[in-house]
């Protein structure tokens, strides 16, 4: 199975700060990675598709890079309304499997 | 609008049986790929399993192979995830989800509210 390490596991940071969160996979998965964001209590959202396109209706501060092994999701501007977990996933290889999280609140 | 309605969850004893709906609308059901994804309680997501537009390819992740399985009914556009010898590492919120293409395991957007699925004697 593709392990996925997301970092950190948590953060915190001032409205307005510009937000970075990691996600490495144990081998390979050229740009097959998506990022989904979760609100506490609600089903998760898909944010980003294929590494870095914005799905669409998805505010422009949200952005995603990355190929191979490591990726990278930035929140350009961090809003009061982004606090949620923010998690990776991988479509390169069956079992899907998904990032540990990263939690994100406010300083 | 797409809309996908989760049923189903509740609480069981272990090695007892579940089955899970979701019944969706809002787009052409066997144009695409379904997934259940589970969140066990405080902890992050597992994908359990997906199935074809068709329903001819059907895929599963290890710890729930020969115990679980994924269906779907494109008359009825539901699907299922019938949920057989539980066991409590199975408890968690059960999401159905739609998948971006016919064949499947991409991405999922959107997602059901989820069903709580909880094994406890």
């Amino acid at each position: 199975d593709i392990q996925m390490t997301q970092s950190p596991s948590s953060l915190s940071a001032s409205v307005g700060d510009r937000v970075t969160i990691t996600c490495q996979a144990s081998q390979d998965i050229s740009n097959f990675l998506n990022w989904y964001q979760q609100k506490p209590g609600k089903a998760p959202k898909l944010l980003i598709y294929d590494a870095s396109n914005l799905e669409t209706g998805v505010p422009s501060r949200f952005s995603g890079s990355g190929s191979g092994t490591d990726f990278t999701f930035t929140i350009s501007s961090l809003q009061p309304e982004d606090i949620a977990t923010y998690y990776c996933q991988q479509y390169d290889n069956l079992p899907l499997t998904f990032g540990g999280g990263t939690k994100v609140e406010i300083k | 609008e797409v809309q996908l309605v989760e049923s189903g969850g509740g609480l069981v004893l272990p090695g007892g049986s579940l089955r899970l709906s979701c019944v969706v609308s809002g787009f052409t059901f066997t144009s695409y790929a379904m997934s259940w994804v589970r969140q066990a309680p405080g902890k992050g997501l597992e994908w359990v399993s997906a199935i074809s537009g068709g329903g001819d390819d059907t895929y599963y992740t290890d710890s729930v192979k020969g115990r679980f399985t994924i269906s779907r009914d494109n008359s009825k556009n539901t699907l299922y995830l019938q949920m057989d010898s539980l066991r409590a590492e199975d408890t968690a919120v059960y999401y159905c989800a739609k998948d971006a293409t016919v064949l499947g395991a991409n991405w999922f957007d959107p997602w059901g509210q989820g069903t709580l699925v909880t094994v406890s004697s």
